[in-house]
């Protein structure tokens, strides 16, 4: 099994469509959980942390299932500008802060 | 925010040179840099943690004769790839702790993409 598994996609879906992606990860040590944008030839931005409790950040909605170890990105109202391929990051084990990246969701949204 | 900068952008060298990057906190000090390899439509490979003043850890399967790293500042960390060879081509990432920020929020810079002909 792969540490961090995220489906490749990619999903292609119409401008004001809600898309959602899941992630799961291998390590139940792990502390910490991220979602990290990253355009063609660039490098990762941080979009949000993902925390127990969830969590909004305007259009962008994020969860986290400890006991399921996976976690969750939902997309509301989807933008052309929100085609990008989306890396689920996990920090990995306790006290460490080596960060793991999962292999990438690709979304564009259509016109 | 918390800015990092790489250089070069991208390099394209012949087999068998040597190639430095350099990856520099630009407003604020990293006792932290990390250096990903990431091959095309693939995610992103931690290589090697870099501590100022000590020696790199190095992840498994990474060649630390090959990939020298140094972190001789709280602002530079550089990763030399000696000999590269073709199979070395790939999109380099170093990113940086910033302080006063979660301790594991991590800032990237923008990359260099080294072509090996």
């Amino acid at each position: 099994r792969k540490e961090v598994e995220q489906d490749p996609g990619p999903f292609n879906v119409p401008e004001g469509a809600t898309v959602a992606f899941n992630c799961t990860y291998s390590n139940s040590a792990s502390q910490s959980f991220f979602w990290y944008r990253q355009d063609c030839r660039k490098e990762p931005k941080l979009l949000m942390s993902v925390y127990s409790s969830g969590n909004e950040d305007g259009r962008f909605t994020a969860q986290l299932n400890r006991a399921s170890q996976y976690i969750s990105l939902l997309i509301r109202d989807s933008k052309l500008s929100d085609s990008a391929t989306y890396l689920c990051v996990v920090n990995w084990g306790s006290g460490t802060y080596k960060y793991i990246f999962g292999t990438g969701t690709r979304l564009k949204v259509l016109a | 925010g918390a800015v990092v900068s790489q250089h070069p952008s991208w390099v394209i060298c012949k087999s068998g040179t040597s190639v430095k990057i350099e990856c520099r906190s630009l407003d604020f000090q990293a006792t932290t840099m990390f250096w990903y390899r990431q091959f095309p439509k693939q995610s992103l490979m931690l290589m090697a943690t870099s501590n100022e003043g000590s020696k790199a850890t190095y992840e498994q399967g990474v060649e630390k004769d090959k990939f020298l790293i140094n972190h001789a500042s709280l602002t530079l960390s550089t990763l030399t790839v000696t000999s590269a060879h073709p199979e070395d081509s790939s999109f380099y990432i170093c990113s940086a702790q910033a302080p006063g920020t979660s301790a594991d929020t991590q800032y990237f810079g923008p990359g260099t993409r080294l072509t090996v002909l």
